[in-house]
């Protein structure tokens, strides 16, 4: 059974700070790795959405990679800024079951000022 | 704007009471999801359809229902055999329920039993 793991729960860490986040996962067998958002009583916007066949994404400040091998991405925020503060999930869609995304419990990013 | 409404924002429902959260889209998507969130933990998923008039149980199914009977609407009911139904709820969207696509999410509706 596919399970999603990210380490550490939170994080503090002051403003301009390049940071990394880290999420593993036990299957290797998955479509793609989907990176989200999420501030605190809201819901989720997705950041960066990884295919299997690809090793990296990029947007703006954020950067994820995927190494599906290993069973882990990483999300990389560069000159963090208090904004950038919120819960930051990943989550995996298994090729087997039926059950779509299997989401991790998130890390919990604050970047002080 | 495009985007996915849930309301209500707070809901509290007391024993033995269903309760009905409700999630519009206008989107156009043909899937769409429910989600549970409980402090400390990942979303599982509780149901999902991929089209009208058709859905399937997710990994918590038991206590809940759905019904899909619009494109645009997919409303959660929290049964009375639902005995922990405190969590926050998501409800999500995808353009066609294929693989590789982003899921977008409503804002959540947090409940509460009195």
């Amino acid at each position: 059974k596919q399970e999603v793991t990210q380490i550490p729960a939170a994080l503090s860490v002051p403003e301009g700070e390049n940071l990394v986040l880290n999420c593993s996962f036990t299957d290797s067998a998955i479509y793609n790795l989907q990176w989200f958002r999420q501030d605190p009583g809201k819901g989720l916007t997705s950041l960066l959405l990884i295919q299997s066949s690809q090793r990296e994404q990029t947007s703006g400040r954020l950067n994820a990679s995927l190494d599906k091998s290993s069973g882990r991405s990483t999300l990389y925020i560069a000159a963090s800024q208090p904004g950038d503060s919120a819960t930051y999930l990943c989550a995996v869609e298994s090729t087997s079951g039926t059950y779509k995304y299997i989401f991790g419990t998130g890390t919990r990013l604050k970047v002080l000022a | 704007d495009g985007g996915i409404t849930q309301s209500p924002k707070y809901l509290f429902r007391k024993e033995g009471q269903n309760v009905t959260l409700s999630c519009e889209q206008n989107l156009n998507h043909d899937a769409m999801y429910w989600y549970r969130q409980d402090p400390g933990q990942g979303l599982r998923l509780i149901y999902y359809s991929q089209i009208v008039n058709d859905f399937q149980k997710g990994d918590i199914a038991e206590g809940y229902s759905v019904s899909r009977e619009k494109k645009e609407s997919f409303p959660l009911t929290v049964t009375s055999a639902q005995k922990n139904p405190t969590a926050f709820y998501l409800c999500a969207s995808s353009s066609s329920g294929t693989v590789n696509e982003k899921l977008f999410f409503g804002s959540g509706t947090q409940l509460s039993v009195l």
